[in-house]
């Protein structure tokens, strides 16, 4: 079953401007993580946050947990055409944390 | 190339058939993890080795699905008396150990292998 649900579940935005997707989750987690699809690499993770940090930073991703309302976002910045992609949150919960629950993705296309 | 493989890439079947997927981890992880993606969805969790004990089953895994990982490095997937329900891609990942209370690593994905039941 799907833990986490993303949305919006797809989104069109223009080169240079921002994108910001949701993942929210049902049962406490260990940690949360946002993988990317495109056809041409399949999945690739980009990002973790541990269920005791608030935010965290990776070049133009910064992701938000707050694990009082179950929800995560992951904000793209100044995107490209080239992060053109599904993106998906993935939760690994406190016990059995050694598999990911996965939402059902946001697909992202960034217009030249 | 030092990823996740996994071989055939895209597999059409008659329903009713066996079929079996192979895949290669990176070498120094010890963890394996299967799941099943069909369109528009998430990835779905099958199942997971640590070395070659196989740790966890999803209750989507029914008695038509194997998996193993004899030696602990590479994993099959067989499906038996294949139906048009398990048309999906199929996936493989891997990730280092888990020591102590790390958080659980990022898993590296294969590229998947396309299962079309007709």
């Amino acid at each position: 079953s799907q833990q986490g649900e993303e949305d919006p579940q797809a989104l069109s935005i223009q080169e240079g401007e921002n994108a910001t997707m949701n993942c929210s989750y049902k049962t406490s987690i260990n940690n949360l993580q946002w993988y990317r699809q495109n056809s041409g690499r399949g999945l690739v993770h980009l990002i973790l946050i541990r269920s005791n940090e608030r935010e965290k930073h990776s070049g133009r991703l910064r992701v938000t947990l707050d694990t009082s309302k179950k929800s995560s976002s992951l904000l793209i910045t100044a995107s490209r055409a080239a992060d053109t992609a599904s993106y998906f949150c993935a939760t690994a919960q406190n016990s059995g944390y050694s598999t990911l629950t996965f939402g059902k993705g946001t697909m992202l296309l960034v217009s030249p | 190339d030092t990823g996740v493989s996994q071989d055939p890439r895209h597999k059409i079947t008659k329903r009713g058939q066996n079929v079996t997927f192979r895949c290669d981890p990176i070498s120094e992880h010890n963890r394996l993890y299967w799941y099943r993606q069909t369109l528009g969805q998430g990835p779905e969790f099958l199942t997971y080795f640590q070395n070659e004990a196989q740790l966890e089953k999803s209750r989507l895994l029914s008695d038509r699905f194997s998996a193993e990982r004899p030696k602990g490095s590479f994993s099959t997937l067989e499906i038996q008396r294949t139906e048009q329900g398990d048309s999906a891609m199929y996936l493989c990942a891997s990730s280092l150990p888990i020591i102590g209370t790390t958080p659980h690593n990022e898993q590296f994905f294969g590229p998947g292998t396309r299962l079309t039941v007709l």
